[in-house]
């Protein structure tokens, strides 16, 4: 089953690299997030967006930037990122975005900063 | 108090055993609760949804006790296959999901 789907699934970048995240939720729901998820700590929320609109930044560095074209697409371009940025970023959909419903992720992609 | 806490573990169990483990939480305007399995290397994945006081499915149950503020999750039965961390999330207001770190179950054979 894959209701919502990243690539890549593995990214090594040099900190003065530009590379950019994907994620395609094919599910028809209305919002999507970027999380991320370093070893041993709990999930992070970078962004929401809700019907195409970011409605959550929570004061993550400008070298991340989200783009959602539509609501089925989402993306997270990254530049001159930083050794402690590596970690798991997951992509995640649910039908409303109003923090009461279930999410559904997809596999993640796993970055690492060199 | 952080806004939610879960025993890290591992919780090392035979098969075959009952396992319960807790999520404390500190936001009380919190409605509703879930629990997530992630798999090493995974993403998360919906396992429970609790709306009320709690809810069941089949080998697992999941239960809110309010005014403690902590949810619960039993497993009965356990097999090979739950082995996993598990997540809980009290939501919080608009889009601030909360996530605990997780609590790491191993079933042994």
């Amino acid at each position: 089953e894959t209701g919502v789907t990243q690539t890549p699934r593995h990214l090594v970048m040099g900190m003065t690299n530009k590379k950019s995240l994907k994620c395609e939720q094919h599910l028809g729901h209305n919002a999507m997030y970027w999380y991320k998820q370093s070893a041993k700590k709990p999930l992070e929320l970078m962004f929401v967006y809700s019907l195409e609109e970011r409605v959550e930044n929570n004061s993550v560095p400008s070298r991340f930037s989200p783009e959602c074209p539509n609501s089925s697409h989402l993306f997270l371009h990254l530049h001159t990122l930083q050794p402690e940025d590596s970690a798991l970023y997951l992509c995640a959909s649910s039908q409303e975005g109003g923090g009461q419903e279930k999410l559904f992720f997809g596999s993640g992609t796993q970055l690492s900063v060199l | 108090r952080k806004e939610v806490e879960q025993d890290p573990g591992p919780f090392n169990v035979p098969e075959g055993a009952t396992v319960a483990f807790n999520c404390t939480y500190s936001n009380s305007a919190s409605q509703s609760f879930f629990w997530y399995r992630q798999d090493c290397r995974k993403e998360p994945k919906l396992l429970m949804s609790v709306y009320s006081s709690g809810n069941e499915d089949g080998r697992f149950t999941a239960q809110l006790n309010r005014a403690s503020q902590y949810i619960s999750l039993l497993i009965r039965d356990s097999k090979l296959s739950d082995s996993a961390t598990y997540l809980c999330v009290p939501p919080a207001s608009n889009y601030q999901l909360i996530w605990g770190a997780g609590t790491k179950l191993i079933i042994k054979p």
